[in-house]
């Protein structure tokens, strides 16, 4: 099972921000969270990752709580090509070895 | 253009019949895995590759089998032992395993097995 908790799915205006939030209460220390992608009938597609501190790059930012245990995936101006499955991802330990866990994710409708 | 390529897009099978699914890159990263995906759910780990001549099972390896002979191919089969075959499979890439942030994906094989 994913070590995050996503809201099933959620609607956004074209134009208007998307914020997709994200629960991670058992992240450890040293653990990033990660944010892929996935438009329908296609692979996952990476967006952006951080540690604690807020990140921005030319995709999205990426707000993490002070406390870690939360963060919000931001996509400024939502289009219609953003409509996608968001996944929120901290890496698991299983048997001695790191893996990424894409859970269900958030289906994001962008709606003109 | 560097980038992951999966074949054939769909993949019709009969039942009980093996079936190997393409994955080429020319990232040349070393690490390569295969994912299942059925309607509505996440990503399940099947198989996983760090280097050449060397495979690890994921989660759900049972029914499967690779090879990485070469480092730009790890093609998988579905063999008659996988029960419930039918869904989407997704191959990826990545410099290293713990790459987390860089993975490549291709754009997947839709298998239906009748």
């Amino acid at each position: 099972d994913a070590k995050t908790t996503q809201p099933p799915s959620m609607d956004c205006a074209e134009g208007r921000a998307a914020n997709l939030p994200c629960n991670h209460s058992t992240i450890s220390g040293n653990e990033y969270v990660y944010w892929y992608r996935q438009i329908h009938s296609q692979g996952p597609q990476y967006i952006i990752h951080g540690l604690k501190n807020n990140e921005t790059n030319e995709m999205a930012s990426l707000i993490i709580t002070e406390d870690r245990k939360s963060s919000t995936l931001i996509l400024p101006h939502a289009t219609l090509r953003d409509t996608a499955v968001y996944y929120c991802i901290v890496t698991q330990s299983q048997g001695g070895s790191e893996k990424l866990v894409f859970g269900k994710g958030t289906k994001l409708t962008v709606n003109p | 253009d560097g980038g992951i390529t999966q074949s054939p897009k769909y993949l019709f099978r009969k039942e009980g019949q093996n079936v190997t699914l393409s994955c080429e890159q020319n990232l040349n990263h070393d690490a390569m895995y295969w994912y299942r995906q059925d309607p509505g759910q996440g990503l399940r780990l099947i198989y996983y590759s760090q280097i050449v001549n060397d495979f690890q099972k994921g989660d759900i390896a049972e029914g499967y089998s690779v090879s990485r002979e070469k480092k730009e191919s790890f093609p998988l089969t579905v063999t008659s032992a996988q029960k419930n075959p039918t869904a989407f499979y997704l191959c990826a890439s990545s410099i290293e395993r713990t790459a987390w942030g860089g993975y490549t994906f291709g754009s997947g094989t839709r298998l239906t097995v009748v």
